[in-house]
Order: C-alpha cells, then structure tokens, then sequence
C-alpha cells in the first residue's frame, strides 16, 4: 500500500533550469494538492486540485505550474528556478467532502545553486 | 500576520512528563482543526482532529478546541523518546481539505 508516491526524492538545479516534481497516489482520492516546507514558515500551499481536471493556485503559486494528468497524478513544475525555491515539497491527496485528512508523500527535497 | 501562529520551540521534556503545545488563529471561520506530526526527514501525518470546539482524546493524546479563544491545544501524557518529532497544527474552514499550517512546534523528550 503505497500511498502518495513523490519522485525524486533529492534534486539540485541550477538557477534558471527546469524540472518537474512528480505525485501519485493509490487511493482514488479526488483532491491533491503541493506543499512547500520552509523553516520557520510551516507548510505552505502552492497549487491545489479538487478534482480531476481542475487546478487552482494556493497561496505561493508564482513560479510554479501545475498538471493533473489523472485522477491519482498531478505534478508540479518549475519553469525556471530560483534560490528561492529551495525547500522542501510535500505532495498530499485527500477524499474531497469528508473528513478533512490529507495523506503526505515523503517530500522532495529541493535544493536551487 | 500569519493565520495560524505557533511556537516553533524547541520544547525539550523529560520522559514521562505531558508535552503541552498550542496554537492560536485569527480567522473565526476555521472549523477543522488537525495536529500532524513529523518525524524528521518524513512527510507529516495526521495525528488527531477535531471539528468545532471541545476535546477529544486518544490514548495519550488529547486534543482541545476553543474557538471562543481562536486556540487549540494538544497534550501528550506519559510522553516517549518515540514522541520526538516536530507537531504542527492545522485547521480549513471547509471539508476540502485545502490547510492552513502552523509552523510546527519541534518537541526533544529525553529518557
């Protein structure tokens, strides 16, 4: 039973390259969403998606894009990266319209030279 | 201002003793409210919830919801070196799903 399955674990970019964070989930959850993780500043939600064919921004959006290819993928994308974007990216699904709880992948841990 | 505020401790315990952590909120309209916990180098996972105001407990967790006050607490009884983690609470005002963090509180308890 995996769960929520994040990939890579560990990337080093340079400033200005792209890459895609990766996302899956085993649980027919309708609803996913990306998390940034920062010291000092809790979890941070960059983009979200309630449902299959439906993406909408979070609060720190600017810099990323988003797919959701299908109900159990949505991967996260950036374009080109900065310093800034270093941190720590959760991805997370949850049943939409019951209990609120939102399962975690492992993270992926982000580092921009 | 944050949303959500909570100490990011330290908050250092010795085996055996109740680790009290709180957080406090500015928007009335929060309904569900989470604490996760996690462990280092881990994703979060979801420790207990509570919907609206009152207590709820589990085993050595009990969980305290005072939106009078906008504050919510967690205590840990009987606490374990296993308890070390860092505990961040979260709450939505809607069953979405979409959470509103605090900055988590990093908890050391020491045999």
């Amino acid at each position: 039973n995996a769960g929520v399955t994040q990939t890579p674990k560990f990337q080093v970019l340079k400033t200005g390259q792209s890459m895609t964070l990766q996302c899956a989930q085993d649980m027919n959850h309708n609803s996913m969403y990306w998390y940034r993780q920062d010291p000092g500043m809790g979890l941070r939600l960059i983009y979200y998606s309630a449902s299959e064919g439906t993406t909408d921004k979070g609060e720190v959006p600017n810099g990323y894009n988003v797919s959701r290819l299908n109900k159990r993928e949505f991967s996260l994308r950036l374009e080109s990266a900065a310093p800034s974007q270093t941190s720590v990216y959760f991805c997370a699904s949850s049943e939409t319209g019951q209990l609120t709880e939102a399962f975690f992948g492992q993270g992926t841990r982000l580092t921009v030279v | 201002q944050k949303e959500v505020e909570q100490d990011p401790g330290p908050l250092s315990v010795p085996e055996g003793a109740i680790v009290s952590l709180n957080c406090t909120y500015s928007n009335s309209a929060f309904q569900y409210f989470m604490w996760y916990r996690q462990y280092s180098r881990k994703g979060p996972e979801l420790l207990m919830y509570t919907y609206s105001s009152g207590n709820k407990e589990d085993g050595r967790f009990t969980a305290q919801v005072d939106k009078s006050s906008k504050y919510i607490s967690l205590f840990i009884r009987d606490s374990q070196p296993s308890d070390s983690a860092t505990y961040l609470c979260a709450m939505t005002t809607d069953s979405w799903g979409k959470l509103q963090f605090g900055a988590g509180t990093q908890v050391v308890v020491t045999p």
